[in-house]
């Protein structure tokens, strides 16, 4: 299975920063990667897919970049919203997998 | 407006089996593929497989492999997963989820259902 290693595992910051989240894949996964957005209680919410796509309704403040095995999730601009915790997923190969999720929290 | 609404909490021993059932509207049902993804109190998600609704076609996580059944019916638009002998540390928020991708399973998934809460205890 391709394992997905998340860093940080928790990150604070303050409204207005800039952050960025990044996902190693355990071998390369073709760009085969997106980012999910939870918040507690609630389900996923796709922000980014194929790397770098921003999936429609999402904030033009988040982005992805990466290629190979190396993926980062960027959020230009903190808003009080996007406290959350941030998951990536690689969709290259069976069986699908998840990084163990990044906990943004208020600094 | 697409809406996934998943069937409620379970109780369940070790051993036995649940079925959660996700009921899809506002699209297509049999024009998108329809994953499981599951979530542990305090972890990371993981899939647990996908039904192509259109023609019943299956593929899950070679883990969960005899265990777990997908099963769908088209003519009220609703999605099952079944696993069975439960174990312990199989409690567990279970999702079903919308693949984006319309006819085929590209695997980024933008629809969600609410979760259903399984917990499995003596």
């Amino acid at each position: 299975d391709i394992q997905m290693t998340q860093s940080p595992s928790t990150l604070s910051a303050s409204v207005g920063d800039r952050v960025t989240i990044t996902c190693r894949a355990s071998q390369s996964i073709s760009g085969y990667t997106a980012w999910y957005q939870q918040k507690p209680g609630k389900a996923p919410k796709l922000l980014i897919y194929k790397a770098s796509s921003l999936e429609s309704g999402v904030p033009s403040r988040f982005s992805g970049s990466g290629s190979g095995t190396e993926f980062t999730l960027t959020i230009s601009s903190l808003q009080p919203d996007d406290f959350a915790t941030y998951s990536c997923q690689q969709y290259n190969s069976y069986p699908y997998t998840f990084g163990q999720g990044t906990k943004l929290e208020l600094k | 407006q697409v809406q996934l609404v998943q069937s409620g909490a379970e109780v369940k021993k070790p051993g036995a089996s649940v079925t959660v059932s996700c009921k899809a509207s506002g699209y297509t049902f049999t024009g998108y593929y329809m994953h499981w993804v599951r979530q542990a109190p305090g972890q990371g998600l993981e899939w647990v497989g996908w039904i192509n609704p259109n023609s019943g076609e299956t593929n899950y996580a070679q883990k969960f492999q005899g265990r777990v059944t997908m099963t769908r019916d088209t003519s009220i638009n609703t999605a099952y997963m079944e696993l069975s002998r439960l174990r312990s540390d199989e409690t567990a928020v279970y999702y079903c989820a919308r693949d984006r991708t319309s006819l085929w399973s590209l695997g980024d998934l933008d629809y969600w259902g609410q979760g259903t809460l399984v917990t499995v205890s003596s």
